[in-house]
């Protein structure tokens, strides 16, 4: 199976612009969650869906949006960049079965905001 | 919210010196997880513990569940340098989201 693809990789962006992240979950997995990955915070939770629903939200403001298509694909949009988001954005899509909650991670979208 | 402490935060070795690093939360967990991060990466999935007091191995790797499900660890048994990265453990408490640690980040000196 393919694994999690997300797109772009690179972004460069501007103070008060806006980005859509967007993110392949594994064929078949209907869960995908998207974390913010800094060298100071770690991996924060940005938020999870899965079938289309926002089943958890992280504490981040609301200008970190997302969503989920019927085929599974989400994207996340950030509105009124500010410099600290600057980041790496990592997307994880599970299967959830049976107890079973790994998260298979992409490549991640390496976000420089200027 | 829930917390998941990790620590050591960093750990430099010898190549051929075990390696630990802990993971506590002061709730009860449902599962836990642990992950690896090569430099440049993004994390890998390692394992899943969900048992009271149960022990996983992956050939060097041995991974523990505290009794009371409040912590958890991962040994390295004689490192290479091929264990260099970050690893992450990562919990769940009922209907929370899955929380990461800090991460321990691992350099192994030839």
């Amino acid at each position: 199976k393919a694994g999690v693809t997300q797109t772009p990789r690179y972004l460069i962006k501007t103070r008060g612009q806006q980005v859509t992240l967007s993110c392949s979950p594994i064929s078949g997995h209907r869960s995908v969650s998207w974390y913010q990955q800094t060298p100071g915070q770690g991996l924060q939770f940005l938020f999870e869906y899965f079938s289309e629903t926002q089943r958890n939200k992280g504490n981040f403001p609301g200008r970190f949006s997302g969503r989920q298509f019927s085929n599974s694909r989400s994207e996340m949009n950030v509105s009124t960049l500010e410099l600290g988001d600057s980041a790496l954005y990592l997307c994880a899509s599970s299967f959830i079965q049976g107890g079973s909650y790994e998260q298979y991670f992409g490549p991640g979208t390496r976000l420089t905001v200027t | 919210g829930q917390q998941v402490m990790q620590i050591p935060q960093y750990q430099h070795v010898q190549e051929g010196e075990d390696f630990t690093t802990y993971c506590n939360s002061s709730t009860t967990l449902s599962n836990i997880q642990w992950y690896k991060q090569r430099p440049g990466g993004h994390p890998v999935f390692l394992i899943q513990l969900v048992k009271s007091g149960e022990v996983k191995k992956q050939k060097r790797l041995t991974f523990q569940f505290g009794e009371a499900k409040k912590n958890s660890s991962l040994h390295i048994t004689a490192t290479q340098t091929t264990d260099v990265g970050t690893y992450f453990c990562a919990a769940i408490s009922g209907n929370t989201p899955l929380v990461f640690g800090k991460g321990t980040r691992l350099s192994v000196i030839a």
